[in-house]
């Protein structure tokens, strides 16, 4: 069984349009993350929620719009595609946060979606 | 200059040898996360660790806090093991990566 999964694994689309990257967890975990990795294979996060509550929001443009429906899943909305978001986009999720305690965990990769705007 | 630096970015080497990759920061950290991302660029974790050592089969990972840095091993490398390794810090407010350790191991 796949831990955490994206969907889809391949997106081609143009400039100017809008899609979702799909992430769904089956480990029970509380927290799920959104990384991007540039073309020179830098991984930065985007965002995180913990237990559907958005708790990490780096300087990423408003375009970009996590959702998260249940703490098993955290969907990225992207509006108006430009070419510099073409990269490989990864969902994780590490378990949950002791209140009062540290917001890290280990974290378990999804496969990676790689995003193409031509 | 990043907040975390990786050395060395490229790496070859034997089967058989002993590898040592290094990662230092200029943060103060809680938390330091060792990844091995594949070929294939699927991402996997190696170790999570705050203080001291970790080991788990050929792999073993130390973290010297006071002197802000971290070494992966890999003892008796094997070509299943190239790929890249990336070392990730967890500071207060946010989790920082370094730049990643192109490995490969030829037979």
């Amino acid at each position: 069984d796949t831990a955490v999964s994206q969907t889809p694994k391949y997106l081609v689309t143009q400039m100017g349009n809008d899609k979702s990257i799909k992430c769904e967890q089956n480990l029970g975990h509380d927290t799920m993350y959104w990384y991007k990795q540039d073309s020179k294979k830098f991984l930065k996060i985007m965002f995180s929620y913990n237990n559907k509550e958005l708790i990490i929001n780096e300087t990423v443009p408003n375009r970009f719009s996590p959702k998260s429906p249940d703490k098993a899943h955290l969907n990225l909305h992207i509006n108006s595609l430009e070419l510099g978001d073409s990269a490989v986009y990864f969902c994780a999720s590490s378990q949950a946060r002791i209140t009062g305690g540290p917001w890290y965990n280990e974290q378990f990769f999804g496969p990676g979606t790689r995003l193409t705007v031509l | 200059k990043n907040e975390v630096e990786q050395s060395p970015q490229n790496l070859t080497a034997q089967e058989g040898e002993f590898i040592t990759i290094n990662c230092s920061y200029s943060v103060g950290i809680s938390a330091l996360h060792w990844l091995q991302q594949h070929p294939g660029g699927g991402i996997v974790s190696l170790f999570m660790l705050s203080s001291g050592k970790k080991k788990h089969g050929r792999l073993i990972a130390t973290i010297n806090i006071q002197e802000k840095h971290s070494s992966l091993h890999i003892t008796a490398s094997h070509p299943r093991d190239s790929a890249v390794y990336i070392c990730a810090v967890f500071s207060p407010d946010k989790l920082i990566f370094g730049t990643g350790t192109r490995l490969q191991v030829f037979p």
